[in-house]
């Protein structure tokens, strides 16, 4: 089956510094990417879509400078949040999704917590 | 914009009880719906999905149908367990020629033994 996997589960880093997250898509080619953040309240911020061999697409209030993305191949993609501050806190998840599919498979996601 | 309604914040019910949640959306064009689950400490699991009207989509139990007429995609379950207790994401697939999921607000389901 479609599985994510996202490391580091969970984060606590002091305000101004950053964090790197990774996601790994198995048993499928992950071609497009989502992360969205999700907040204590539980709603969902998408941040960036990503498509292999396309330009990363960033929502407006984020930005590449903020949330840089790789996306270098089928199976992995990576996102870091440079400068965390406390509006930074939440869930980060990366949902991927394969050939000719509309679902998003999504990791465990990445928890942030800033100090 | 399309959007994603579900009115019920909360739901509280007793083990083998009828479960709705309710969703409808605002799109413009016709867009794939989904449900999505999810338990603490994890991600959103994919529930399932459908892409035309009147198409059900259905998994674990849980199944919707798509409405094109009232704009809706409520999701039943004809008797709940008190493992089911998780927060339940109704979303759009958007149409506006990005792939992106719009999520709903969330229902959080209870069940009691």
């Amino acid at each position: 089956g479609a599985l994510v996997y996202q490391y580091p589960r969970r984060t606590i880093c002091k305000s101004g510094t950053s964090m790197r997250m990774e996601c790994q898509a198995v048993g499928f080619q992950a071609t497009s990417v989502a992360w969205y953040r999700q907040s204590p309240q539980k709603t969902f911020e998408l941040i960036a879509l990503s498509t292999v061999n396309s330009a990363i697409k960033y929502e407006q209030n984020f930005t590449q400078e903020k949330f840089p993305i790789s996306h270098p191949n089928l199976s992995f993609s990576s996102m870091t949040v440079l400068n965390a501050y406390l509006e930074d806190r939440g869930l980060y998840l990366c949902g991927a999704r394969g050939w000719g599919t509309g679902q998003l498979y999504f990791g465990e996601g990445s928890k942030l917590t800033v100090l | 914009g399309d959007s994603v309604t579900q009115t019920e914040g909360q739901v509280a019910l007793s083990e083998e009880d009828f479960l709705t949640i309710h969703c409808n959306y605002s799109a413009s064009g016709y867009p794939a719906l989904f449900w999505y689950v999810q338990y603490p400490g994890e991600g959103p699991q994919f529930l399932f999905r459908a892409s035309r009207d009147k198409e059900k989509g259905s998994s674990r139990g849980f199944e919707a149908t798509y409405d094109k007429g009232t704009t809706s995609f409520h999701l039943r379950k004809a008797s709940v367990q008190e493992s089911d207790s998780a927060v339940y994401y109704c979303a759009l697939g958007e149409t506006s020629g990005s792939w992106q999921l719009i999520f709903g607000s969330g229902t959080q389901l209870t069940v009691m033994p």
